[in-house]
């Protein structure tokens, strides 16, 4: 069974930084692309970034959305199976609930996880 | 930035009857695009992709069609449990981008 299980959000002042992490398990997680959505209270969903697995065809290893280029980093330990995203210069926007999800055939997303929720507020 | 608009934004429906959900691409996105279920205080669901494949475990009432900019998301008889939020998606271009939601409810 796929499973994936966030952790390390929190609340944090605005110009903080957190680093999020996302353990998976159920598949082999090397192979695949992996990625966060973030979605703030009460709106829609947002692609935040895509980092691809070892072998995940061609193109670019990492993709950031605009809103967050420059101020977050992603990336994965294969060995530990866990996906991370390093936010820093946080601003109020950035309050969401942040979504570890991976990657189908496509750049679609075929198992998430529970979520884990980031509020940035003084 | 490709963006999707969904129609309508909330959709009122009767158990059983048809419910029809739209998503208009700003340019063409082929085939490569989803739809997902999202029900209060749980994370996004795969139910399409490829425009119309169902995910799997995906019930056979929920069906999608379309292709290029017009896509359509067809639940065929309406249960108790298909009252959520329903979001569409294209993995055509960077950056991958999401409709706005339609909200699906009682009537």
């Amino acid at each position: 069974e796929v499973q994936m299980l966030e952790s390390g959000g929190g609340l944090v002042q605005p110009g903080g930084s957190l680093r999020l992490s996302c353990v998976a398990s159920g598949f082999n997680f090397n192979s695949y692309a992996m990625n966060w959505v973030r979605q703030a209270p009460g709106k829609g969903l947002e692609w935040v970034s895509t980092i691809r697995g070892t072998g995940d065809g061609a193109g670019d290893r990492i993709y950031y959305a605009d809103s967050v280029r420059g101020r977050f980093t992603i990336s994965r330990d294969d060995s530990k199976n866990t996906l991370y995203l390093q936010m820093s210069s946080l601003r109020a926007e950035d309050t969401a609930i942040y979504y570890c999800a991976k990657r189908g055939p496509a750049f679609y997303f075929d198992y998430w996880g529970q979520g884990t929720l980031v509020t940035v507020s003084s | 930035e490709i963006v999707l608009t969904q129609s309508p934004a909330t959709l009122s429906v009767s158990p059983g009857e048809r419910a029809t959900l739209s998503c208009r691409a700003s340019q063409s996105v082929g085939s490569n695009f989803g739809w997902y279920q999202q029900k209060p205080g749980q994370a996004p669901r795969l139910l399409i992709y490829g425009a119309s494949t169902r995910a799997t475990g995906i019930p056979a009432r929920f069906s999608g069609s379309g292709s290029g900019t017009e896509f359509t998301l067809t639940i065929s008889s309406v249960q108790s449990e298909d009252f959520a939020v329903y979001y569409c998606q294209q993995y055509n271009k960077w950056p991958l981008t999401f409709g706005g939601g339609t909200k699906v409810e009682i009537k």
